[in-house]
């Protein structure tokens, strides 16, 4: 069974802090993809990966960084957070395919900025 | 990039009454489309999804959906619902040829048990 790990179920971090979003997954899935879900806008992609040290913005990459230099780790970095950047982030890891390939999620992590 | 829009919202139901929640999108091209779940405090997991052939897909714990192709919709619908269904349900759609999902904004569903 797919496993994505994300480092964090709760964090706490302060308004201009650097912030480290760590995701793993253990199936050799060459997709990754980072998302924020906020209540009543569903989820909302932030940054993708389709391979190692490779990356394409989603729909709100603004005040967001990612790293993918290994296969299996995907980071989101806050690079200054600030309070609107509270929510609940998401990654999730699919294989290439014909396009039907579902996407495997990890459990979240919440995160507050104060 | 497509879209996807979910139109309830809310949704609040008593046992054993019938579900469809529906899915809209925008994509011009070939579309495969998904259905996820995600349980009170549990991360998100497949319940269905449309790839080819029958427009009519059966999934886990006795939902279905039906890709309509003329009015871009994909509706969840199972026809007795139970307290344990309670949960968020979100549309996705990914185009045939890439990888990169859109979701909807999901639908609450609260079953009065």
């Amino acid at each position: 069974d797919v496993k994505v790990t994300q480092s964090s179920r709760y964090l706490v971090k302060r308004t201009g802090e650097k912030v480290f979003l760590e995701c793993v997954q253990d199936m050799d899935h060459e997709n990754m993809f980072w998302y924020r879900q906020d209540p009543g806008l569903g989820l909302r992609l932030i940054y993708f990966s389709y391979d190692v040290k490779m990356k394409e913005k989603g729909d709100i990459p603004e005040g967001y960084s990612v790293s993918r230099e290994k296969k299996e780790r995907f980071s989101l970095i806050l690079e200054s957070a600030s309070t609107n950047q509270t929510s609940m982030y998401l990654c999730a890891s699919s294989q290439p395919g014909q396009g039907d390939q579902p996407q495997h999620f990890g459990d979240g992590t919440r995160l507050s900025i104060l | 990039a497509q879209s996807v829009s979910q139109h309830n919202h809310h949704v609040i139901l008593s046992e054993a009454a019938s579900l469809e929640l529906g899915c809209n999108y925008s994509y011009g091209g070939t579309v495969n489309l998904f259905w996820y779940v995600q349980y009170p405090g549990q991360h998100l997991q497949l319940l269905l999804k449309y790839f080819s052939g029958d427009p009519l897909v059966k999934g886990i714990k006795g939902f279905e959906a039906e890709f309509i192709k003329s009015k871009f919709s994909f509706n969840l619908r199972k026809p007795s619902v139970q307290w344990s269904d309670t949960a968020e349900y979100f549309c996705a759609v990914k185009p045939h040829n890439n990888n990169d999902m859109r979701f909807g904004a999901g639908t609450r569903l609260t079953v009065k048990p």
